[in-house]
């Protein structure tokens, strides 16, 4: 069964060092995602990214983060200068469509801890 | 923007016995989804509701979206230690290309 990938499972980095994190969407879905979920809350949007554009961003996403498509099965999110508040379980995302009914399917995460 | 309240927050149940979780939201639901998370992975789509009364079952997992479309109920029948873990409601969020999500609600099962 078709699954969305994540790398690395778990990074540490230093507060201000950039990090790129990685995604490979399941191959015929056309929208993709990022969330975050901060130890002990909710999951989070970020955003999500459809014919190489971002549809839609949170608050949360400013400068530091960008996203980028950089071939036809890659989807990474770069942070740019991490902060120790982006520590968290980030999870790619991708769907068939876009809302309304779409069912996102989640990546098994990646544990980011900034030291 | 949506927010969903999901209760109770655990659950603590002894295998063989049915349990229910609830997902309210503030406003007018359009897609309902069921996912459930293990500690620290990623989250697991388990179903999407989005009429008014709509009733779906997968296994021993029933999921139902009220008429009004502001509130979902999971029902587990006769539980079992695999069932344990986080359930979460997700829903469309107006129209914005995303998902929203409640706070989750954590499943033991004691055997």
């Amino acid at each position: 069964e078709p699954e969305v990938t994540q790398t690395p499972s778990h990074q540490v980095t230093q507060m201000g060092q950039e990090v790129i994190l990685r995604c490979v969407p399941i191959s015929n879905h056309l929208y993709f995602y990022w969330y975050r979920q901060i130890l002990g809350q909710k999951v989070e949007f970020l955003v999500s990214f459809y014919n190489n554009e971002i549809s839609e961003k949170s608050e949360i996403f400013d400068d530091q983060f960008s996203v980028e498509r950089p071939d036809g099965s890659n989807f990474t999110l770069k942070i740019r200068s991490t902060k120790l508040e982006d520590s968290a379980m980030y999870f790619c995302a991708s769907s068939v469509r876009g809302v309304p009914y779409n069912e996102q399917f989640f990546g098994p995460g990646t544990r980011l801890t900034v030291l | 923007s949506q927010e969903l309240e999901q209760s109770p927050q655990s659950l603590i149940v002894q295998e063989g016995k049915n349990l229910t979780i609830n997902c309210t939201s503030s406003k007018t639901l359009y897609g309902l989804y069921w996912y459930k998370q293990k500690y620290g992975e990623g989250l697991i789509f388990l179903m999407m509701l989005q009429k008014g009364g709509e009733e779906k079952s997968h296994e021993k997992i029933t999921a139902k979206l009220d008429e009004k479309k502001q509130q979902s109920s999971l029902h587990i029948t006769a539980s079992q230690p695999s069932h344990a873990g986080i359930y979460l409601c997700g829903a469309d969020d107006q129209g914005a290309q995303k998902l929203v999500f409640g706070q989750g609600t954590r499943l033991t099962i004691n055997p």
